[in-house]
């Protein structure tokens, strides 16, 4: 078990293109996150799944993001059209639902730039 | 979402306990309290949580108010690498569960 990991680590982009990044999470993990952070922020909730199921999205999910976990396991989050404000640390978190409560494993996150 | 409100910063010596404060008056009956920390360029770490008991693990200890008003994370003999932003953040225990992060502690450790 190596932990969740996050593909890439760092992403730099032009503004308008498009940026797929890639969550793997410990693989009997059945809930996925996914939050953004920007800098001198906390991280900030966008969506969860259950399984292969996307239960709830924030917000913050606007149009121009997508995310997707196919068969439970991996989970992909899309950016169309990015724009200079997408710029943030986006984490990747995952945990095993047994019980009424439990702590979460996070990734080490993808640095998106737009410039 | 219940909030919580900690110090903005704190600082301690190298190899002293560290005591960081956590104040969540509007807490519920069913909200856990979770601990967690995040160092330079890295994604959070689970440090601890619990509901009413105090608990103990091998990173620290969560003492919790009678009231569960409020909630003391206790390093015990701080190093170095426990310089990071702390978060003291209620996880309710149905739904999604998400974390609402505040602004967190960030606790400076001097040698």
């Amino acid at each position: 078990d190596t932990g969740v990991s996050q593909d890439p680590r760092h992403k730099i982009t032009k503004r308008g293109q498009n940026v797929t990044f890639r969550c793997d999470p410990i693989s009997e993990h059945n809930r996925l996150y996914w939050y953004r952070q920007t800098l001198g922020q906390g991280p900030e909730f966008l969506t969860y799944f259950q399984n292969e199921a996307q239960l709830e999205k924030s917000r913050l999910l606007s149009d121009r993001f997508s995310a997707e976990r196919p068969k439970g396991s991996f989970s992909t989050l899309e950016i169309q059209r990015t724009e200079q404000g997408d710029s943030a640390m986006y984490l990747c978190a995952s945990t095993l639902v047994k019980g009424p409560n439990y702590g979460y494993t996070f990734g080490s996150g993808t640095r998106l730039t737009v410039v | 979402d219940a909030k919580t409100t900690q110090p903005n910063s704190m600082e301690s010596n190298e190899e002293e306990p560290v005591h960081l404060p956590c104040n969540h008056s509007t807490i519920s009956g069913t909200d856990y309290i979770h601990w967690y920390r995040q160092l330079p360029s890295q994604g959070p770490e689970y440090v601890i949580h619990g509901l009413t008991s105090n608990v103990n693990n091998r990173m620290a200890s969560l003492a919790i108010a009678e009231d569960r008003k409020s909630s003391t994370l206790i390093l015990h003999r701080a190093t170095l690498r426990d310089a990071a932003v702390y978060y003291c953040i209620l996880s309710v225990s149905q739904g999604a569960q998400k974390l609402v992060f505040g602004q967190g502690t960030r606790l400076t450790i001097n040698p």
